[in-house]
């Protein structure tokens, strides 16, 4: 069975930074795109990065470039999005999602509160 | 940038009548290998999005039948042949072709009447 589980969200300063985590199994990791996708509180889906299987290719939507980071240990099935100088409106819920062209699999989101 | 228009962005319905949701793409979403990444995804109150409906018209492994997906080029429909209450949340759809970014629509809220 698939599973993506998120960790690492929670409560930040503006102008800090956090590192999210998502442990993926049931599959071969190492094979597939992946990518984060947030949900601002009651808004919709906003896809934010994504990372070749192999990490060589990386991918963000303009609003992140520079600030955040995607990276992929595949030897421990690990995702990670490195998110530095935040602000209000980084405060979502992000998404790990698998194979960023069909997002066939979702994780369960971890919340990241970005307030004074 | 592709951009996603859904509408209506609001569908009450009527339990075991049907519901249709458009989705409109401002280009093509045929890609160059035949394929048109067009997906759908239904998100349930407090729940994370779960595809539906990929490549246009593929329903997923435990999607029930009563969910179909159709269209081409820029044009997409998802319908609920007969809606449950278990429907009720919103539908996204999501475009895989042009990339990046991939883009979603604004989302349908699908409530009972």
């Amino acid at each position: 069975e698939v599973q993506l589980v998120e960790s690492g969200g929670g409560l930040v300063q503006p102008g800090g930074s956090l590192r999210l985590s998502c442990a993926a199994s049931g599959f071969t990791f190492s094979n597939y795109w992946m990518s984060w996708v947030r949900q601002a509180p009651g808004r919709g889906l906003e896809w934010v990065a994504n990372i070749k299987h192999d990490g060589s290719d990386k991918y963000y939507v303009d609003s992140v470039k520079g600030r955040f980071t995607i990276s992929r240990d595949n030897a421990k099935n690990l995702l990670f999005l490195q998110m530095n100088s935040l602000t209000a409106e980084d405060t979502a819920v992000y998404y790990c999602a698998r194979d960023p062209r069909v997002v066939d699999y979702w994780g369960q989101g971890t919340l990241v509160t970005v307030t004074s | 940038d592709v951009v996603m228009t859904q509408f209506p962005l609001s569908l009450p319905v009527t339990l075991g009548q049907p519901a249709s949701i458009s989705c409109r793409s401002s280009q093509s979403l045929v890609y160059t290998d035949g394929n048109t990444y067009l997906n759908w995804f239904q998100q349930r109150p407090g729940q994370s999005p779960r595809r539906l409906i990929y490549k246009v018209s593929n329903r997923d492994s435990g999607v029930p039948d009563r969910f179909s997906g159709s269209g081409s080029g820029t044009d997409f429909t998802l319908k609920i042949s007969r809606v449950e209450a278990e429907d009720v949340g919103i539908y996204y759809c999501m475009q895989g072709t042009h990339w990046p970014p991939f883009s979603f629509g604004p989302g349908t809220r699908v409530d009972i009447k």
